[in-house]
């Protein structure tokens, strides 16, 4: 599977934007990218995939750049339930390898 | 909605000991997975399982086995369970669809502390 690059951290103020990068350079024609986030003492969460086009759910929004070799995942406003490890991943299919993944703190 | 369930949040067992992890899931699904959790090494697979009585080793099968009887149950067995499987392990399942989706459905955990 390729290899995703994601911030160890990130802080967000609650009710404003979160942008959570991941960059995936060797991402292959393929590859969907899937995000997932853990909330303390839970197991992890789906919260959205894409291809090549962006997409919209409930959850959060995924920003896919031009050349896939880079993603963005938004939460429009982030509450403090939202504080959790989101992990970035690659696949074309199950099952997936999970890295270490980015630990958002939400600030009320 | 999906509910994944694992018989324990936590275990604690001895050196040696035999450990059964059980997983159930209520959705159907074929495909059955066993992660294990430790801090600074974020998930690893251990088994994987796509239909009854099929079992795929993950990337770190040592010391454990699988059991797939029934399209429901997923259960991971540590035959002589050592200090070094403490750990918090997950169990997830998803559909043939899910497959590509990438969309699992995970179990609150099981922490297992071996002493």
């Amino acid at each position: 599977d390729a290899k995703t690059t994601q911030p160890n951290s990130m802080e967000s103020n609650e009710e404003e934007p979160v942008h959570l990068p991941c960059n995936h350079s060797t991402i292959s024609g393929t590859d969907y990218i899937h995000w997932y986030r853990q909330l303390p003492s839970q197991g992890p969460e789906y919260v959205i995939h894409g291809l090549t086009s962006n997409v919209n759910n409930r959850m959060a929004s995924l920003a896919i750049a031009e050349d896939r070799k880079s993603s963005t995942l938004i939460l429009h406003r982030a509450t403090l339930r939202d504080a959790a490890v989101y992990y970035c991943i690659l696949s074309v299919v199950t099952p997936l390898v999970f890295g270490k993944g980015t630990r958002l703190s939400v600030i009320a | 909605d999906v509910k994944v369930t694992q018989s324990s949040r936590y275990l604690v067992k001895r050196t040696g000991e035999k450990v059964f992890l059980e997983c159930v899931q209520d959705m159907d699904h074929e495909n059955m997975f066993w992660y294990r959790q430790d801090p600074g090494l974020g998930l690893r697979l251990i088994y994987f399982s796509y239909d009854v009585k099929m079992k795929e080793k993950g990337d770190i099968p040592e010391g454990y086995s699988v059991s797939r009887e029934k399209k429901e149950r997923f259960s991971l067995i540590l035959e002589s369970a050592s200090t070094n499987q403490t750990s918090m392990y997950l169990c997830a399942s998803t559909s043939p669809a899910g497959r590509r989706s990438g969309e699992l459905f995970f179990g609150e955990g099981s922490r297992l502390t071996v002493l």
